[in-house]
């Protein structure tokens, strides 16, 4: 019952720009609560890539991005990598049904 | 880091116990959150528990149905069924969630696969 809506799949070649939309409501996302982002390779538990809608925790390349407008956030993938090939969740607390955290239905990134 | 206990197999309507145990940093300081991955799906939120003193919240998704809980002086944060379903087969994760306000879950432990059979 995700509240965050993510396309289910972008794909790109190496070397190009992608973006991942997150889109929410006003009570999450639009209400001003953080969005974050997560990297899910198969077999493996997920791993924190953008924090606090535009913040990369240390270890993480620039070449990830995050942004966010309204009720909708976006993370960006420039110069695209066979490693970057993956599922990606977005994350936000949303004050509906006594407050829940939410996540979105994930993107699968694939790498031409 | 956070180290999650072995997979495990059950019937339906038993009872299971997973554990997350967390090392490196003050266990009482961060929340630990729980969040479910059915088979081929998306990451749902479950709950969390607050170590310094237990204050847990539910999803409404999984309230009544599961209990968190927490032993502080082995820094182990558990989840626990009383019956089991075969919906319940899963993969759990816990992961240390901020406290301070940003809410981001960082790190992870590298889950606990329970499968029940009926």
């Amino acid at each position: 019952q995700s509240v965050l809506t993510q396309p289910p799949s972008v794909s790109g070649a190496p070397g190009q720009r992608v973006t991942i939309s997150c889109t929410g409501s006003s009570s999450n996302i639009g209400a001003g609560y953080d969005v974050h982002w997560y990297k899910q390779l198969p077999g493996t538990a997920p791993k924190l890539l953008i924090y606090a809608n535009n913040n990369r925790p240390s270890g993480v390349p620039d070449r990830f991005s995050g942004s966010k407008s309204g009720a909708s956030a976006s993370l960006a993938i420039t110069g695209l990598q066979a490693e970057d090939e993956a599922e990606y969740y977005c994350h936000s607390y949303d004050s509906s049904l006594s407050g829940s955290d939410v996540f979105g239905t994930g993107t699968k990134v694939t790498v031409l | 880091q956070l180290v999650q206990s072995g997979a495990e197999a059950r019937k339906a309507g038993e009872s299971l116990r997973i554990s997350c145990k967390g090392s490196g940093y003050n266990f009482g300081d961060y929340w630990i959150g729980w969040v479910r991955q059915m088979p081929g799906k998306g990451l749902e939120w479950m709950a969390f528990i607050y170590p310094g003193d237990s204050h847990t919240k539910y999803s409404p998704s999984f309230q009544g149905h599961v209990t968190v809980s927490v032993d502080k002086s082995i820094n182990t944060a558990y989840l626990q069924w009383t019956s089991l379903k075969a919906s319940d087969s899963a993969m759990y994760f816990c992961a240390r969630q901020d406290s301070l306000g940003y809410r981001f879950f960082d790190p992870w432990g590298q889950g606990t696969l329970v499968t029940v059979s009926s």
